[in-house]
């Protein structure tokens, strides 16, 4: 069974521009969740989708959007690129996200705003 | 607040030595405890996934434990490898609301020859 891709893997693009980062899940997963990653904030929850509709959501500005497609692929947007959005983006998908089902992971989208 | 502690923030072992990484949360409501292994520059992996009833669970040369009394858990390396060099993330999901995961900082483990 393939895994979580992730496209594209690394992105560098100029402040004030956006972005679009992409996820697809494992096979039969339905919840699919966004991640930000940095050196100094660790991991911090953006939002999660199932069965294309956003379930949860976390602290972070209007300019962080996504959605989700009803074959469960997911999309991040990021609008008006800042510095402090240089991170790794990373999208995790499991059976269903309310109960202890594994979680698993991508390999991440390296962003560098310049 | 729902917190995950973490420590050491990092550590330095030689090839074949034990190690333990410590987690303390004070998350409520508690649904399971997680152990991710993260390599630099990939996405984490999960190690474990202990639920409150569980008090220890293995995988391979990792061992982790939960006293859900006491809100902590560690991480047991036995015979470190090479391989092991990466961060350790603790994680904590709370039965609050939909996948509402919490990150501890992490620690991050060096393993040299």
């Amino acid at each position: 069974k393939a895994g979580v891709t992730q496209t594209p893997r690394y992105l560098i693009k100029t402040r004030g521009q956006q972005v679009t980062l992409s996820c697809s899940p494992i096979s039969g997963h339905r919840s699919v969740s966004w991640y930000q990653q940095t050196p100094g904030q660790g991991l911090q929850f953006l939002f999660e989708y199932f069965s294309e509709t956003q379930r949860n959501k976390g602290n972070f500005p209007g300019r962080f959007s996504g959605r989700q497609f009803s074959n469960s692929r997911s999309e991040m947007n990021v609008s008006t690129l800042e510095l402090g959005d240089s991170a790794l983006y990373l999208c995790a998908s499991s059976l269903d996200p309310r109960s202890s089902y594994e979680q698993y992971f991508g390999p991440g989208t390296r962003l560098t705003v310049t | 607040k729902n917190q995950v502690e973490q420590s050491p923030q990092s550590l330095i072992i030689l090839e074949g030595k034990n190690c333990t990484l410590q987690c303390n949360y004070t998350v409520s409501p508690f649904s399971n405890l997680r152990w991710y292994k993260q390599d630099t520059g990939r996405g984490p992996v999960s190690l474990t996934i202990m639920t409150f009833s569980e008090n220890t669970k293995s995988n391979g040369r990792y061992t982790a434990t939960l006293d859900a009394d006491t809100k902590q858990s560690s991480l047991h390396i036995t015979a470190s490898q090479l391989s092991d060099s990466a961060s350790y993330i603790c994680v904590v999901q709370t039965t609050g609301g939909y996948n509402k995961l919490i990150f501890g900082a992490g620690t991050r483990l060096a393993v040299h020859p």
